[in-house]
Parts: structure tokens; sequence; C-alpha cells
């Protein structure tokens, strides 16, 4: 049974920190890696896809890794702001054509 | 080219009523998966769909919950005879016709929220 886990379940950093957010998943057979931004109460936004034959994607202050071996990604934010404040989802494709999810971990960013 | 339409977004029911979720894809987009995140926890995968063909129904309960996607019209989520523990935020999201299944990016919906007095 694939298993998608966070750490740190929350955080909360001052304005302007880089900040690093984690993911670990079990099943090594990874299709792809998808991360989402969640605002209360609202719907998911994706932020970056990773598929399997890749190690990495970046879009503007977010770059996301993915090391299969290890069964590890991460999501890095520079430079971060109070806009940032969300919670952050995880979500593995393996051997399913579904999204298995995280926990997430919600982030809050203060000026 | 709007994104992936879900109604109502807040829906309340009362316990042994029905609850009908509906969920249109993007444009072009014939795959369809519903979750379920209750409160303070992740989402959770229920169905996948593409259109008159269930594909992969492993996380939906066994009973009082039934989708569909049919030829013509939105992907309905249907829960009869709701209780309060139905009480969730489903998600709708879709992919594309031509995309891997497997590998194809997903995009979601903003929710129905429903609540279940």
């Amino acid at each position: 049974k694939q298993e998608v886990t966070q750490i740190p379940a929350a955080l909360s950093v001052p304005e302007g920190e880089n900040l690093v957010l984690n993911c670990s998943f079990t099943d090594s057979a990874i299709y792809n890696l998808q991360w989402f931004r969640q605002d209360p109460g609202k719907g998911l936004t994706s932020l970056l896809l990773i598929q399997s034959s890749q190690r990495e994607q970046t879009s503007g202050r977010l770059n996301a890794s993915l090391d299969k071996s290890s069964g590890r990604s991460t999501l890095y934010i520079a430079a971060s702001q109070p806009g940032d404040s969300a919670t952050y989802l995880c979500a593995f494709r393996g051997g399913y054509n579904k999204l298995i999810f995280g926990a997430g971990t919600r982030l809050a960013v203060h000026p | 080219n709007a994104g992936v339409m879900q109604n109502p977004r807040h829906l309340v029911r009362r316990r042994g009523q029905e609850a009908r979720l509906r969920c249109s894809p993007m444009k072009g987009h014939s795959h369809v998966y519903w979750y379920r995140q209750l409160p303070e926890e992740g989402l959770k995968f229920m169905v996948y769909l593409q259109k008159e063909n269930i594909i992969d129904e492993s996380g939906m309960p066994k009973e009082r919950f039934s989708a569909e996607f049919p030829k013509e019209g939105p992907s309905i989520l249907r829960i009869q005879q709701v209780v309060r523990g139905d009480s969730a935020a489903y998600f709708c999201a879709s992919s594309p016709r031509d995309e891997d299944p497997y590998t194809g990016e997903l995009f979601f919906g903003e929710g129905s929220r429903l609540t279940v007095l």
C-alpha cells in the first residue's frame, strides 16, 4: 500500500526565509509526483509536476526535486512571502492511475 | 478555457436526504477523478471515470455512493441517505483525453462542500 508522508506538518516562519518542505513515499514504482497548494476553503492549485524521468522542476521561486531511489521529494520555496501562506500537498502517482496525497504541510509566513 | 467546474459549491442536507454533486471537466479532458477531503484530513481517492465507464472505484464506499460520467453532460457523484460522516469537501479533477492517464497532470476544481445536519 502506497503511503505518502509530509514533514513538517506545520511551519511558521518570518518573511524572507528560504524553506524546504519534505515528502516521502513508500512505493518506488513512481510515474510522477505533483505538488499542490491549497488555500483555506479553496481548491487545489497545481504548482509543479515531476515525471519519473526527471529530477527537478522549477517555477519562479519554487523548485521541486525528486529522488526515486530514496523515495523523497522536496519543495524549495525561496524568499518566502506572506502570500505563500497555505497548505502544500504532495501527491504520488504510482502503479495506479490515481494520485495518493500526503496530509500536507501548513505554512504560515508572517511579515 | 474554463477550469474544472464543480457545483454546487456548498450543499446542506439533512440526514437521509440525497446529495448530487456535479463536475464539468476542462474542455478536451475525458478523464475525471473524484476525491474526498474530510475535516483536518488529506484528500482520499474515490473513483476514476472516463466517458461512460468507471475505471477504478476502489475508493468508493460500498453503499450509498455512486458516480457516473455520461456521454453528454457533467460527471455526477451521488450520495444517497446521507449521514453526518459524509460531511466533507468533494473535489473533482480532470486530465486530458490524449494524455497517458498514468502521467498526465491533474487539474482540480474548487470543490463542493457538503454539510449534513
